[in-house]
């Protein structure tokens, strides 16, 4: 079946770098990405929809310029969170479709940020 | 707002009973209507979808579905502890848009 693969699984990083997370669809062409934010005990926030060749669409309340999406090929998005803080600390998962395909789903990050 | 809810939980279910999930929704636009499971620390699996009114049985999971009531639910039937899990509603306006999620039902089977 098709696969979404995250990664890293984990990272933990200092208060101020930045830090990249990549998605990549394994056995199709994902022609969009979601990338969620998941805290302890709460439910998904959508961060972002990312369209391949486009700028990302971000939801309200969600810095652009601190949370990065590039979405340059069918395979590939990243989310790079700059100037990383404590209180960005969370569960990152994306999720990908190429359109008329179900959504699946990365096994997600889990970022600390010390 | 765009909203989906669900009942927190925890729901206790003893192993081998049926196990009801409850969902509803604000947007009557919403056309699409999943259910996820989450186990901790992991990302969400797609458990069953639905479109159109009425019940969808696959294997021991049924979902159903109520447009006019804005309402989508999740039955577990023969509950097993590796049902033990988060349990999260997700709606969508079209097919592949956006999901909406809701806070999700931890679900604890009981041997």
């Amino acid at each position: 079946g098709a696969v979404v693969s995250q990664h890293p699984s984990w990272v933990i990083c200092k208060s101020g770098t930045s830090v990249k997370i990549e998605c990549r669809s394994l056995d199709f062409q994902a022609t969009t990405m979601f990338w969620y934010r998941q805290f302890p005990k709460q439910s998904l926030m959508l961060m972002a929809t990312s369209n391949e060749g486009s700028k990302a669409t971000y939801e309200q309340g969600v810095e652009k310029d601190k949370f990065l999406i590039n979405h340059a090929s069918l395979t590939l998005s990243t989310l790079t969170v700059t100037s990383a803080h404590p209180e960005d600390s969370s569960f990152y998962i994306c999720s990908a479709t190429g359109g008329h395909s179900p959504l699946h789903f990365g096994n997600g990050t889990r970022l600390t940020v010390t | 707002q765009k909203e989906v809810e669900q009942n927190s939980g925890p729901l206790s279910v003893p192993e081998g009973a049926i196990a009801s999930l409850n969902c509803t929704y604000s947007d009557r636009g919403s056309q699409s209507f999943f259910w996820y499971r989450q186990y901790s620390g992991k990302s969400p699996e797609l458990i069953m979808s639905i479109y159109s009114n009425g019940d969808k049985e696959d294997g021991r999971f049924t979902a159903q579905l109520n447009k006019a009531s804005q309402y989508v639910s999740l039955l577990i039937r023969d509950s097993q502890p590796s049902d033990s899990a988060t349990y999260l509603c997700a709606v969508s306006p079209g097919g592949n848009e956006k999901l909406t999620f809701g806070t999700g039902t931890r679900l604890t089977i009981i041997p």
